[in-house]
């Protein structure tokens, strides 16, 4: 069965200096990565997919298969970026839609 | 214009009693998902339905039952309320496996 850790439950920076949210996974076919994004109180918003390969408010996110990562990294936190994230791997089965298989999250707290 | 929507917001009720809670999508999609999130803020799948069938029913307890009476909602009914209950569940839509999940905004249900 696949499998998501973060192991950072809590990561706090000062504004401006760089930040990297860990995620590793565990996944026997090819994996698809996600980071999710959840402010106070709100609905998870997806912030990335490995396969758009993009940046979302500064954010990336590489895929590295040999070290089974997907590590998030801004180069300058915003208080704003203050939320919990959260990876999350969808695995592909015979049977149709697959759910999202989520880490446990890591609490970003951004200080002033 | 709320894509996956969630009703109620809030639900305190007592151990014992049977309560349901409703989503809608109106994004189109084919798949909806009911997430846990408990107060350690860990995200789990509970079901997934895949233009009206169930695809996935994680170790669940009967007294859950999800009904998708069209493939734009998936209503969740817990029976015979449990304190361990109490927790934000999330309703999510996809279109099948190829596009991420949209959160709903969460219900916070509370069992006294």
């Amino acid at each position: 069965a696949q499998r998501v850790t973060q192991p950072e439950k809590l990561l706090s920076v000062f504004k401006g200096a760089p930040v990297e949210l860990k995620c590793n996974y565990s996944y026997s076919g090819s994996p698809e990565l996600f980071w999710y994004v959840q402010y106070s109180r709100q609905r998870l918003q997806l912030l990335l997919r490995h396969i758009s390969r993009e940046s979302i408010k500064g954010f990336t996110a590489d895929l590295n298969k040999g070290e089974t990562s997907f590590h998030l990294k801004k180069p300058f936190a915003q208080e704003e970026d203050s939320a919990m994230y959260y990876c999350a791997l969808r695995a592909y089965s015979g049977g149709g839609a697959d759910g999202l298989t989520f880490g446990k999250g890591t609490h970003l707290i951004i200080q002033p | 214009d709320t894509a996956v929507s969630q009703t109620p917001k809030y639900l305190v009720t007592q151990m014992g009693n049977d309560k349901s809670i409703k989503c809608e999508q109106n994004l189109g999609h084919d798949t909806m998902y009911w997430y846990k999130q408990d107060s350690k803020k860990f995200l789990k799948i509970m079901f997934s339905y895949n233009n009206k069938e169930l695809i996935i029913n994680e170790t669940v307890p009967n007294r859950f039952s999800p009904k998708s009476p069209d493939k734009a909602h998936l209503n969740l009914h817990i029976n015979s309320l449990e304190l361990g209950d109490s927790a934000v569940y999330f309703c999510a839509s996809s279109q099948g496996r190829n596009s991420p999940l949209h959160f709903g905004n969460g219900t916070r249900l509370t069992v006294t």
